[in-house]
Formats: C-alpha cells, structure tokens, sequence
C-alpha cells in the first residue's frame, strides 16, 4: 500500500505563476520530509526539506508547507521558471524504522510554459 | 564537491545475464540505498545497508541482492536479469540524522 502519494501525475503552469505540488501520507509516525527535483536520465537533487515540528520551511522561490492533522504537505514555487520543468518527488522518512530510510511518492511532472 | 558516482549511465544485458552495477560515495557516509525508478510508480527501495557487511531488504528485493564489502562502495546484483528488470537504478546514500539522500546519476539498465 502506497503510504507518500502523489495524486497529480503532471502539472502545467505558465511561467512567472505559482506552482502547487501536492503530496499526502497516511503514516503519522513519519518525521521528516524532503521534495527532491529530477531531470531525465539524472539523479534527483535535493530541494528542500521539514521536520514534522514545523509548518513551513522557505528557501528563496520554494516553501514547503505541512499540516499533519491532513497528513498533507505541498511544495510552492514562485514564481516558477522554465527551468523548473521537472519531475518532483516528495518523501517521508521512515524513522520508527530505526533506520534512515525514505519512502517516495510517485512523483509530480511539472511543466513551465513560457 | 562530494559525490556519488555510479559506474555506468547506460547498460543493455541480455536476458539470464547476472549484471552488476557499482555505487561509489566519497562522503563518508555509513547508510547507502538502491532504488529503481519507474513511470508511474516513482522510486521504489530495493536494498539498503547501515554499515559495512550489514544489508536489509526493501520493498522489492526479489531477483535482486547486494554486496557492501568496503563502506564507500554498494554494489546491486541481478543475479539472473529479466525483461521487468528494465529501469532506471539509482543510487543514494546518507550521513543519517536529519539529513537527506545525495543520489547518484542513475543507470538506465535494459534487459532484451
């Protein structure tokens, strides 16, 4: 069973707008999330991350946002360039594992249009 | 600049071939991943290893195993490799805490 979910397979947005990706998880146990960016036949890199002790983590055009009672959290992009264009990925880390392991969603394709 | 380097980008094997695919970190790092990605159904954990000799499964272990004989080297075995073994394989390792994955550069991986 999925536990990080991505229900939005794609995504287009015109260039200089907001982007909203969306990403829940039915795990309260988790404790830590990232959102890492992918480009074809590339590794993922790393955007940006929070702690399930916050509700808002920002890093110049991205914030990430979380609400646990919805088991929901959201990555926003302003303003969103062509250059994001890119599969996004949110994951949670499976801490009561007792290891560092994280579980991904299925990932998000997001177009920017110029 | 710290890395993870995987050894090839491209690999085409033949059905029934044992393959093998190299992850190297210069980072130091104890805890290392293997991941296949898939359309649709994102990055899906295969193997991991906390430690050196030490390995545990993931989600999808069959046909798969792994080997962790030096700590900054984590290599993926498809011991018999088949059709459905096509994929991207991504590498990923950590320090552990709050920190995340750097991932490697993938290995686009085709079984004919």
């Amino acid at each position: 069973d999925q536990q990080v979910k991505q229900n939005s397979p794609s995504l287009s947005v015109q260039e200089g707008r907001i982007s909203i990706l969306n990403c829940d998880y039915t795990n309260s146990m988790f404790d830590y999330f990232l959102w890492y960016k992918k480009y074809p036949a590339e590794g993922p890199t790393f955007l940006i991350s929070i702690s399930s002790i916050k509700d808002k983590n920002e890093d110049g055009r991205f914030t990430v946002f979380l609400n646990k009672s919805a088991k929901h959290l959201s990555l926003h992009i302003v303003p969103s360039q062509p250059g994001d264009s890119a599969v996004y990925f949110c994951a949670a880390r499976d801490s009561p594992s007792g290891t560092y392991k994280y579980i991904f969603g299925t990932g998000t394709r997001l177009k920017v249009l110029a | 600049d710290v890395k993870v380097t995987q050894s090839s980008r491209y690999l085409v094997k033949r059905t029934g071939e044992k393959v093998f695919l190299e992850c190297v970190q210069d980072m130091d790092h104890e805890n290392m991943f293997w991941y296949r990605q898939d359309p649709g159904l994102g990055l899906r954990l295969i193997y991991f290893s906390y430690d050196v000799k030490m390995k545990e499964k993931g989600d999808i272990p069959e046909g798969y195993s792994v080997s962790r004989e030096k700590k900054e080297r984590f290599s993926l075995i498809l011991e018999s490799a088949s059709t459905n073994q096509t994929s991207m394989y991504l590498c990923a390792s950590t320090r552990g805490g709050s920190y995340g994955y750097t991932f490697g550069s993938g290995t686009r991986l085709t079984v004919v």
